[in-house]
């Protein structure tokens, strides 16, 4: 199966810095990614698919990007509501994997 | 509006067994494949199984295949998942999720139910 690393575990930043998580998937995975916010307590809520197509309603500060094995989620300006752990997920085929997730703190 | 509510989760011994629900709305049911996904406390996401919308076509982890059965009923708008032979690394929140677009990932999700595995 193909596993899906990413980095950093966790991470603490001041509003309005730019916040970048990487995902490496094992293998090429083409652009089969999606990226999921959860809030504390909260379901998760799908933000980006096909690596960087944002879903409806989500603010534009989020942007995914890459392709092959590596891929970005960035926040442009970190807001206070967005602290909560955020998963990648490849699906280009059986099983569909989660990254073990990133942590996003307000410093 | 979409909605997704889970119910039957509770607490269960080792060896036990457990059938959860999902009762969807808001949506033509049948034209959509569903997911079930769990969260172990203080854990990441783990994608369970998924049955397809018309030909029920059936897909499981390695780690609960041939202990657990996802079925759905579209005439109820209902998924279900039986669980059996339940083990301490079950415990989880459970969610059902709907796949958007043919692709696996999720569009909407429930609020989950929790299984706690515990003699």
């Amino acid at each position: 199966d193909i596993q899906m690393t990413q980095s950093p575990s966790s991470l603490s930043a001041s509003v309005g810095d730019r916040v970048t998580i990487t995902c490496r998937a094992s293998q090429d995975i083409s652009n089969s990614l999606a990226w999921y916010q959860q809030k504390p307590g909260k379901v998760p809520k799908l933000l980006i698919y096909a690596a960087s197509t944002s879903q409806s309603g989500v603010p534009s500060r989020f942007g995914g990007s890459g392709s092959g094995t590596d891929f970005t989620l960035a926040i442009s300006s970190l807001q206070p509501e967005d602290v909560g752990s955020y998963y990648c997920q490849k699906y280009d085929s059986d099983p569909p994997t989660f990254g073990q997730g990133t942590k996003v703190e307000i410093k | 509006e979409v909605q997704l509510v889970e119910s039957g989760g509770g607490l269960v011994q080792p060896g036990g067994s457990l059938r959860l629900s999902c009762a969807a709305s808001g949506f033509i049911f049948s034209d959509y494949s569903m997911h079930w996904v769990r969260q172990a406390p203080g854990k990441g996401l783990e994608y369970v199984s998924a049955i397809g919308g018309y030909d029920g076509r059936t897909y499981y982890a390695d780690s609960v295949k041939g202990r657990f059965t996802i079925s759905r009923d579209n005439s109820k708008n209902t998924l279900y998942l039986q669980m059996g032979s339940l083990r301490a690394e079950d415990m989880a929140v459970y969610y059902c999720a709907r796949e958007m677009g043919g692709w696996k990932y999720y569009d909407f999700w429930g609020q989950g139910t929790l299984v706690t595995v515990s003699s």
